[in-house]
Formats: C-alpha cells, structure tokens, sequence
C-alpha cells in the first residue's frame, strides 16, 4: 500500500485558513487521495477526496499537486469544531479498502 | 437514516470471557468494515465484507477473533478468549459502491479487558 506522510500535530486560530499537508511520493496512477478526520470521541468521518483535479465540497478544499506526489487539505475558516486528527489516506481503484496512518491532530485556538 | 449502529457501547470483561460486537450497518450500503483503534496502533482494519462475502481479513490478529455477516443488515466480531491486550476501541463503518465509496463510520465499541 502507497504511504502517506503527515505532520503530527498543527495549530491555527478560529476563523483563519487552515492548510494540512500530506506527503505521497509513492502514489501510483490509480490511487484516489482521500481525507477523513476524527473528532474527538467518535468515528472517522469523511472530508473529501480526488484523483488530479482540485476538489471543493462544503467543508473543505483539495488541492492536488500537479505531479499528484503531495496535496493539501484547505479549511477556508477553522472553527473550533474542526479540532480534529485529519487522515490524508490513498486508496487504489481496485480495493476498498483504507489504511489509516498517524495523521495530522489540528488545534484550534479561539 | 440513523447511520451506522453498534452494539454494545461499553463492553468490560474479564480475560477468557467471549465478547461478541454488532453492527448495523447503513441500510442499502454493500460494504462492511470492522476497525480497531489503540493509542499504540492507530487505527486497523480488521477485515472487510462486500455483499456479506469476507473479502480481506489479513488484519485479523488471531485465531481468537472472527467476524460474520449472516445478512446485509448484521454483522458481528467475536473475540473469544479475551486478552488484556484486545482492550481497544472497535469502531464498524459501512459504504456503498454507488457514488464515492465514502465510509460511514458508527461511533465504536470501547472494549476493556480485565
């Protein structure tokens, strides 16, 4: 399985941009990027994903580098309801199955 | 839709007892997941079901677990016997291969072995 890499922690104020990295110089052609966060005490839930073009939805933006090695995860405006470990995670086209690794834990700040 | 259903939320037990998990999955959705959390692990998938068939179990620990899905709406994990290292929480999810195979994850089992 393609590895992702991820700061382990990061802060940000309530109400400023917040931009996640995730690190994948191994991801094959095939390999969807998604993003799930966990909020404290529940289940994963899903944020988004992509192939190769950005992705908007409601609650965050995907940006997809060109060479699709890296991308990054936008919360236009964090809340402190966004206070989260977010998983950058790939999954192949063919399985569906996803591989959790550390993540990144997000802090934010008032 | 009241999402993904776990059963029970709290379980503690003693080591060598059995301990069964359930799990109603999302009504219409094709995919199960049994997940497994610790602070030393992460997150771990278990095993997987696609159409009530076990596709992937290479996470199962051991022989000591076992997972079924007699239909589309049930699924259990059983553990038996129980270790003080199977403390974890156990967290099923459900997806469904129309649209963008998104997990829909249920809010877990916090499962103490004593």
């Amino acid at each position: 399985d393609a590895k992702t890499t991820q700061p382990n922690s990061m802060e940000s104020n309530e109400e400023e941009p917040v931009h996640l990295p995730c690190n994948h110089s191994t991801i094959s052609g095939t390999d969807y990027i998604h993003w799930y966060r966990q909020l404290p005490s529940q289940g994963p839930e899903y944020v988004i994903h992509g192939l190769t073009s950005n992705v908007n939805n409601r609650m965050a933006s995907l940006a997809i580098a060109e060479d699709r090695k890296s991308s990054t995860l936008i919360l236009h405006r964090a809340t402190l309801r966004d206070a989260a470990v977010y998983y950058c995670i790939l999954q192949s086209y063919n399985t569906d199955k996803l591989i959790f690794g550390t993540g990144t834990r997000l802090q934010v700040f008032p | 839709d009241a999402g993904v259903i776990q059963s029970p939320r709290h379980e503690v037990t003693e080591m060598g007892q059995e301990v069964t998990l359930r799990c109603k999955p999302i009504s219409g959705h094709n995919s199960l997941f049994w997940y497994r959390q610790t602070m030393m692990r992460g997150l771990e998938l278990l095993i997987y079901f696609n159409n009530n068939v076990p596709i992937d179990d290479s996470g199962m620990p051991e022989d000591r677990f076992s997972a079924k899905m007699p239909n589309a709406s049930f699924s259990t994990l059983k553990i038996q016997p129980s270790e003080p290292r199977d403390s974890a929480v156990y967290f099923c999810a459900s997806s469904s291969n129309q649209g963008n195979n998104e997990q829909f994850f249920g809010p877990g089992t916090r499962l103490t072995v004593l």
